[in-house]
């Protein structure tokens, strides 16, 4: 059982490079949520997506672009990053079934740091 | 605007006692809430959920507690092992938005022996 897997598990960028953190779920889940966790901050979520074709923002949105490619995959591209994005960033999923809520379950993090 | 907060960053708790850690939040739509707990390195795991309906809900040695008119909820871990030595997160999601999960900022648990 693979979960949720995201990569990859370590990056170091220049300020101003660009690039895109993958996750795939394999629980056939329907929501699929980015976020940063960075120290006295907790965990903030950045985008979510209810569904395939669908995203939204969440609290700390800017700098950040997503794809919900399937229902399957859902990534997160930096386009131009910078220091202040130096984080680790997890990925997590969760099934949604009319009203009920369940809990979501998180890829093992992406370790990122901008220089 | 942090929405959802946990005011003690640490606590350190004897083996064998008890371990309250403490979250409120501020937005009237949560109706479901939870604990995750994070080892480092790892990805943050489940460990129990209430609903608004319930003011109680106890999983072996975790218990939360809910007091919806003050906005609160407690995490009980009891008794309180070495391995709980973890950071602890609370989530929360709105009725009208249960996609939407939002986090405190954890309280880090050393249980030492």
């Amino acid at each position: 059982n693979a979960g949720v897997t995201q990569t990859p598990k370590f990056q170091v960028l220049k300020t101003g490079q660009s690039m895109t953190l993958q996750c795939a779920q394999d629980m056939n889940h329907n929501s699929m949520y980015w976020y940063r966790q960075d120290p006295g901050m907790g965990l903030r979520l950045i985008y979510y997506s209810a569904s395939e074709g669908t995203t939204d923002k969440g609290e700390v949105p800017n700098g950040y672009n997503v794809s919900r490619l399937n229902k399957r995959e859902f990534s997160l591209r930096l386009e131009s990053a910078a220091p202040s994005q130096t984080s680790v960033y997890f990925c997590a999923s969760k099934r949604v079934e009319g009203p009920e809520n369940t809990e979501a379950f998180f890829g093992q993090g992406t370790r990122l740091t901008v220089v | 605007d942090q929405q959802v907060k946990q005011n003690s960053p640490s606590l350190s708790v004897q083996e064998g006692r008890i371990s309250i850690l403490n979250c409120d939040y501020t937005n009237s739509m949560f109706d479901y809430f939870l604990w995750y707990k994070k080892y480092p390195a790892e990805g943050p795991t489940f460990l129990i959920s209430i609903s608004s309906i319930k003011d109680k809900n106890e999983d072996g040695r975790f218990t939360v507690f809910l007091n919806k008119s003050a906005k609160h909820l407690s995490l009980h871990i009891v008794p309180s092992q070495p391995g709980d030595s973890a950071v602890y997160f609370c989530a929360a999601s709105p009725r009208d938005n249960t996609d939407k999960l939002i986090f405190g900022t954890g309280t880090r648990l050393q249980v030492f022996p």
